[in-house]
């Protein structure tokens, strides 16, 4: 059974840093580009980030660029997002997913939620 | 960067057919998936490549895609397809990003 496992989420001030993991199991992590997805309270779903398979091409949302660094380490079946300059307007739960073809994302995680907030 | 519109709401009465739709320029050309969300619960893949279902999900759930205008189409309507729906599309022509579209609430009667 495919799961992903999201952690890491919090309460941080503004300008602080946090650092999501997401583990995944059930299936061949390396072999698949992985995403984070987010979405803010009463809000609609807005891609945030993905990572090929080795980790040799990332993608951003414009209004993340330069403040947020996926990766993922293949070895422990596991994918991050580091979050720096955190601004309210990040505050989200945040999602991790599987992207199928095309970059359908077949698997979802629970979330996890990020409050940016003094 | 590429922008998909949704209609913010659509009813429908149980047993009838609602129709979702989701423009963006060209979005004909593009690859379009749908996904369900409940309240309270992460998105549920519905349909991908404009028509086709995982596994698991009902045959009432189908896609199109021609012109400017994707379609989701869910027929024979219940109470718990009650949800908001979200078209996205993986946009390659220029900033390499991923875009969903703004969701649509889908109220059954």
């Amino acid at each position: 059974e495919v799961q992903l496992v999201e952690s890491g989420g919090g309460l941080v001030q503004p300008g602080g840093s946090l650092r999501l993991s997401c583990a995944a199991s059930g299936f061949t992590f390396s072999s698949y580009w992985m995403s984070w997805v987010r979405q803010a309270p009463g809000k609609g779903l807005e891609w945030v980030a993905n990572i090929k398979q080795d980790g040799s091409e990332k993608y951003y949302v414009d209004s993340v660029k330069g403040r947020f660094t996926i990766s993922r380490d293949n070895a422990k079946n596991s994918l991050y997002l580091q979050m720096n300059s955190l601004r309210a307007e990040d505050t989200a739960v945040y999602y991790c997913a599987r992207d199928q073809k095309q970059h359908a994302h077949d698997y979802w995680g629970q979330g996890t939620l990020v409050t940016v907030s003094s | 960067s590429y922008v998909l519109t949704q209609p913010p709401s659509v009813s429908v009465a149980p047993g009838k057919t609602a129709r979702i739709t989701c423009g963006g320029n060209n979005i004909g050309s593009k690859s379009v998936h749908w996904y369900q969300q409940k309240p309270g619960q992460a998105p549920v893949l519905v349909v991908y490549d404009d028509s086709d279902r995982p596994s698991g999900i009902p045959e009432r759930f189908s896609g199109s895609n021609s012109g400017n205008t994707a379609t989701l189409t869910i027929s024979r309507v219940e109470a718990g397809d009650e949800a908001d729906y979200y078209c996205q599309v993986w946009d390659s022509s220029s900033d390499l990003s991923l875009v969903f579209g703004g969701g649509t609430k889908l109220t059954v009667l």
